[in-house]
């Protein structure tokens, strides 16, 4: 069975651009979730979404946003990049809304210049 | 509030010894714990999982943990270290709100094989 796939591994972008990231989950898994993970703030959870909806939100600003569509593909979008917003954003799949064990891909390197 | 904290940054050991690295969390129900494997440049392998039951759980690639309620603890361990397990370990606690789940993360302790 296929893993997490995170479409790309590597971008970069200009501060003030905007940029998606993309996440196929594990084939009949219906939660998705992403991870920011930078060495000063280690992995911080951004969102999760379930059956297309969001379910839960971390404490980033408005400009992260996502979405999940119906076969359960998520994106993820950054809007006016700042600096800051330099990392590794992990996505992670699990099989059922209940289940809290979670598969993470390999992430997608995002750097602001 | 729910967290993780894993109290050693950076810990080197030599190959062929025993290895234990630490994990304490804070949460108020009954804590459903991981450990992941990070290689540079890539996510998360789960190492092994506790849920309930026995408080000892054995995961892939030799690792094993404890879960002690009485200390809020989860420490990794493997009795002989091999070169290739140098990489970067995280704690986790698995957290529900919002009517979803999250993980909480510690900072993670990297860990570095002498030869």
């Amino acid at each position: 069975k296929a893993g997490v796939t995170q479409t790309p591994r590597y971008l970069i972008k200009t501060r003030g651009q905007q940029v998606t990231l993309s996440c196929s989950p594990i084939s009949g898994h219906r939660s998705v979730s992403w991870y920011q993970q930078t060495p000063g703030q280690g992995l911080q959870f951004l969102f999760e979404y379930f059956s297309e909806t969001q379910r839960n939100k971390g404490n980033f600003p408005g400009r992260f946003s996502g979405r999940q569509f119906s076969n359960s593909r998520s994106e993820m979008n950054v809007s006016t990049l700042e600096l800051g917003d330099s990392a590794l954003y992990l996505c992670a799949s699990r099989a059922t809304g209940t289940d809290i064990e979670a598969f993470f891909g390999q992430g997608t390197r995002l750097t602001v210049v | 509030a729910q967290s993780v904290t894993q109290p050693d940054i950076h810990i080197t050991v030599s190959e062929g010894a025993s290895l234990e690295l630490r994990c304490n969390y804070s949460y108020g129900a009954t804590p459903y714990l991981f450990w992941y494997v990070q290689s540079p440049g890539q996510g998360l392998q789960l190492l092994l999982k506790y849920f309930s039951g026995d408080t000892l759980v054995q995961g892939i690639k030799g690792f094993e943990a404890e879960f002690k309620r009485s200390q809020s603890s989860f420490n990794l361990r493997k009795p002989s270290v091999h070169w290739s397990d140098a990489a970067e370990y995280f704690c986790a606690v698995g957290a529900w709100e919002n009517q979803g789940g999250k993980l909480i993360f510690g900072q993670g302790t990297e860990l570095s094989v002498k030869p």
